[in-house]
């Protein structure tokens, strides 16, 4: 199974919007609403921002929103903050109880 | 508190195994499923597979080398790799299901364990 496709890197200035899509076929992303999006700082584990698509769990912050179309899901973050700065992973549900996860995308704050 | 916390670093030869563990707390292992995620330097992350109680489910990548299993009494979960070769150099992870029932998502996370094979 091969990773999703993740732009290599994404910037933006203090206060902007910026999208991260997260491109696969009908046999993980569009096949089910079981797209997740992580946050990882450099030698930290990674954290969930979003499960099932759009949902947020508790604790984080409004400013990261999750959606999809067809097979590409995409998470914007809103009001990027310095903080924000991170590389960011996609996953999807791909059958048969396994997962594949986005190459990985690295947000610069500018 | 829920919590995972793996065990420390390990310096392998080529071929040897090794074992990681991940003890739980805060809640009871074998109600939620535990994935096993890696991830090598410099690299993005690769999902390895699961277990849920009893019940490991891997990758078709690592079938026959890996071995996850749960000790329900120490509340705690293990990853045995065998033959390691250079590429198997990695951070591994072990990560909850967050919520029992609903796999696709994960939270908590442990804090990681740097497998290094080196001869």
């Amino acid at each position: 199974q091969s990773a999703l496709t993740q732009s290599a890197s994404v910037s933006g200035s203090p206060g902007q919007s910026i999208i991260i899509s997260c491109s696969g076929d009908g046999s993980n992303v569009g096949g089910y609403n079981l797209v997740s999006w992580y946050q990882q700082h450099p030698g930290k584990a990674p954290k969930l921002l979003i499960y099932e698509e759009n949902k947020r769990p508790s604790g984080v912050s409004n400013r990261f929103s999750g959606s999809k179309s067809g097979n590409t899901a995409s998470l914007t973050i809103s009001g990027l903050q310095t903080e924000d700065e991170a590389d960011y992973y996609c996953c999807s549900y791909a059958g048969g109880g396994t997962y594949v996860f986005g190459s990985g995308t690295k947000v610069t704050v500018l | 508190q829920v919590q995972l916390v793996q065990s420390g670093a390990e310096v392998k030869k080529p071929g040897a195994s090794v074992k990681v563990s991940c003890k739980a707390s805060g809640f009871t292992l074998t109600n939620y499923g535990i994935k096993w995620i890696r991830q090598a330097p410099g690299q993005g992350l690769e999902w390895m597979g699961w277990i849920s109680g009893h019940n490991p489910h891997y990758t078709q990548k690592f079938q026959g080398r890996v071995t996850m299993t749960t000790d329900a009494s120490a509340n705690t979960a293990y990853l045995e790799l065998r033959s390691l070769t250079y590429d198997d150099t990695a951070v591994y992870y072990c990560a909850r299901d967050r919520e029992a029932g609903y796999g696709s998502s994960w939270y908590p996370w442990g804090q990681g364990t740097l497998v290094s094979v080196s001869s």
